[in-house]
């Protein structure tokens, strides 16, 4: 069974752009969420979505936005980049289901902003 | 809101001794799950263990098991017979129990890396 996978791995791009980063989750999972993580700030919870509707968001400014398409698949946005945006982007899915609740995840993509 | 705290930012252990690592949390809720991860040098975060708050029962795993204290909101992590291979940055999270149509979001605390010596 194919794991959570991201893309691209890598990213450079500067000041004021704007990147999309791609999520595909485990087949047959529904829910996926994305997390920031830096040196300063730690793992952080942007959001998370589920059958095409996003049930949750993190403290995060209106330049960060998701969306998920009909097959699971997950993108996030980012607009205006800053410096500080510079960081290890992980995604995870997860099966929605209680009793063994886990939450995979892919090897992330490292954005850095110039 | 939910908090989780990780109080050693690094901790050391020959091969083949037990570690055991601190994670406290603070909570109003009674259903929930905890949770251990793993984050080794290549960056792939990995379940460790998983604890629900409901089962007084620790959580064991192989080598790993947990010290799950629900009144004192404290879940530690002890790993037996450590490896070379557990080297890595530890993270313990919180997430509310999962229920029809509620969110799913893990808090993580701040980690604590962990090196394995020979």
């Amino acid at each position: 069974k194919a794991g959570v996978t991201q893309t691209p791995r890598y990213l450079i791009k500067t000041r004021g752009q704007q990147v999309t980063l791609s999520c595909s989750p485990i087949s047959g999972h529904r829910s996926v969420s994305w997390y920031q993580q830096t040196p300063g700030q730690g793992l952080q919870f942007l959001f998370e979505y589920f059958s095409e509707t996003q049930r949750n968001k993190g403290n995060f400014p209106g330049r960060f936005s998701g969306r998920q398409f009909s097959n699971s698949r997950s993108e996030m946005n980012v607009s205006t980049l800053e410096l500080g945006d510079s960081a290890l982007y992980l995604c995870a899915s997860s099966r929605d289901r209680a009793e063994d609740y886990e939450q995979y995840f892919g090897p992330g993509t490292r954005l850095t902003v110039t | 809101a939910q908090t989780v705290t990780q109080s050693q930012p690094e901790m050391s252990v020959q091969e083949a001794e037990t570690v055991t690592l601190s994670c406290t949390y603070d909570t109003s809720e009674n259903n929930y799950y905890l949770f251990w991860y793993k984050q080794p040098p290549s960056r792939q975060m990995i379940l460790v263990i998983r604890q629900e708050a409901y089962k007084q029962q620790n959580a064991t795993e192989n080598r790993f098991s947990v010290n799950f204290q629900k009144a004192a909101k404290s879940f530690s992590l002890k790993i037996s017979d450590s490896q070379l291979g557990d080297t890595a940055m530890y993270f313990c999270a919180f997430m509310k129990h999962l229920t029809v149509g509620t969110a799913s979001k893990l808090t993580f605390g701040t980690g604590t890396r962990l090196q394995v010596t020979l």
